[in-house]
């Protein structure tokens, strides 16, 4: 069983919709990280979190440390929202390297 | 730009060669960063450098794979001896940790664009 499991691997979605991306871990944790890839490679780092709630703009982390799950919520989704979305939790053990998840690709259509 | 850039982009080797990837980080980031992805997967974790100290090393990261950041800014991961298994984007990111305190232990990433690697 893979650290760090991410819901769906896929997900198309119209633009407008609600979307929600879902990432268990199985190790205790410092903190989860929601990341966003686009083709070619780049990774931006959209959330880091360690409890509750962060919001920017249209994206909504949440994160449940007792049942180790994180949600990333996209509002009022749009093209360019079309990425893969990665999970990443750093261990509660003090090492510094991230664990990532495979990723979920969205794509919205317009 | 003041990113985190990677050179080369691209890299075609074939096998046994000898290859060398280089990341510039942003200047005052003093933790560094290689991880390595496969297509359809997240990345792996392969090292991590503090200042110049490397102080985590993935059981990943064989023999035939070292990294070095000399002065604490740029940083070089050399693969001898490549094997067709070693083809994968190769990525590096950046961050800036202040103080000791819990604060230190969490920090945005900055990731620089990759090199791929292709070994024939």
């Amino acid at each position: 069983k893979n650290e760090v499991e991410q819901s769906p691997q896929n997900l198309t979605a119209q633009e407008g919709e609600f979307i929600t991306i879902n990432c268990s871990y199985s190790v205790g944790i410092s903190a989860l990280h929601w990341l966003q890839q686009h083709p070619g490679g780049g990774i931006v780092s959209l959330f880091m979190l360690s409890s509750g709630k962060k919001k920017h703009g249209r994206l909504i982390a949440t994160i449940n440390i007792q049942e180790k799950h994180s949600s990333l919520h996209i509002t009022a989704s749009h093209p360019r929202d079309s990425a893969v979305y990665i999970c990443a939790v750093r261990s509660g053990t003090g090492r510094r390297a991230l664990t990532f998840g495979s990723g979920t690709r969205l794509q919205v259509q317009p | 730009d003041t990113g985190v850039s990677q050179d080369p982009r691209h890299k075609i080797t074939k096998r046994g060669q000898n290859v060398t990837f280089r990341c510039d980080p942003i200047s005052e980031h003093n933790r560094l960063y290689w991880y390595r992805q496969t297509l359809g997967q997240g990345p792996e974790f392969l090292t991590y450098f503090q200042n110049e100290a490397q102080l985590e090393k993935s059981r990943l990261l064989s023999d035939r794979f070292s990294a070095e950041r000399p002065k604490g800014s740029f940083s070089t991961l050399e693969i001898q001896r490549t094997e067709q298994g070693d083809s994968a984007m190769y990525l590096c990111a950046s961050s800036l940790a202040q103080g000791t305190g819990p604060s230190a232990t969490n920090e945005k990433l900055f990731f620089g664009s990759g090199t791929q690697l292709s070994v024939l």
